[in-house]
């Protein structure tokens, strides 16, 4: 398998603009899970899906930030209008039935 | 609620010598206790976890981790570093394994000395 499938990996956008994060979790995973790493704050979930269903979102920081699972082998997450804080690098995570979860390479964002 | 606090946001060692890195952690109900390894410019890749049974946990690269409940702690060791070994590493936990989200800890860089 080629495992968690991040895209893009690097994204350098301007304030204001509409970012879209893109993963394809490995193919039977039921589970997938968003990520932050910021030096500031660490690695943080931000939300995450079973069986394409939203289960928590508490981690979201704002109303600016969405995600969604439209099947099983696709999610997005949205950042829009993007702001210079919101740089980071951004994890997807997918897990099968309450395994170990597989991270991907991570999506760097830089917001200017 | 979840919490987990990595002693020492740098630790170095010599290579050949003992690695301990240091994790606490804070759960309101029995945890489950990862720790997973980042090389620059990678994802994270999961070394070992406790769930249950067993305190003492192998796990990958020759390291191991040992759950003491009456510590609150879940300490990570290998004998004998080695130059590749270093990284950043980082402890979590969660209430319900891979089928709930992870809290992590600061996590902790390994610097191996020649």
């Amino acid at each position: 398998d080629a495992g968690v499938i991040q895209s893009p990996r690097h994204e350098v956008t301007e304030m204001g603009q509409e970012v879209t994060l893109r993963c394809k979790p490995i193919s039977g995973h039921d589970y997938l899970f968003w990520y932050r790493q910021t030096m500031m704050r660490g690695l943080e979930l931000l939300i995450y899906f079973n069986n394409n269903v939203p289960i928590d979102d508490s981690g979201m920081p704002e109303d600016r930030f969405s995600a969604k699972m439209p099947n099983a082998s696709f999610s997005t997450l949205k950042i829009q209008p993007s702001e210079p804080r919101d740089s980071a690098v951004y994890f997807c995570a997918s897990s099968w039935l309450g395994n170990e979860q597989f991270f991907g390479p991570g999506t760097r964002l830089t917001v200017l | 609620a979840q919490s987990v606090t990595q002693l020492g946001s740098h630790v170095s060692v010599s290579e050949g010598a003992l690695v301990l890195l240091r994790c606490n952690y804070s759960s309101s109900v029995p945890p489950y206790l990862f720790w997973y390894v980042q090389y620059p410019n990678q994802g994270l890749q999961l070394l070992l976890k406790y769930t249950t049974g067993a305190t003492l946990v192998k796990g990958i690269n020759g390291f191991e981790a040992e759950f003491k409940k009456s510590e609150t702690s879940f300490h990570l060791t290998k004998p004998s570093a080695h130059m590749s070994d270093a990284a950043e590493y980082f402890c979590a936990v969660s209430a319900g394994g891979g089928a709930d989200g992870l809290t992590f800890g600061k996590g902790t860089h390994l610097i191996i000395q020649p």
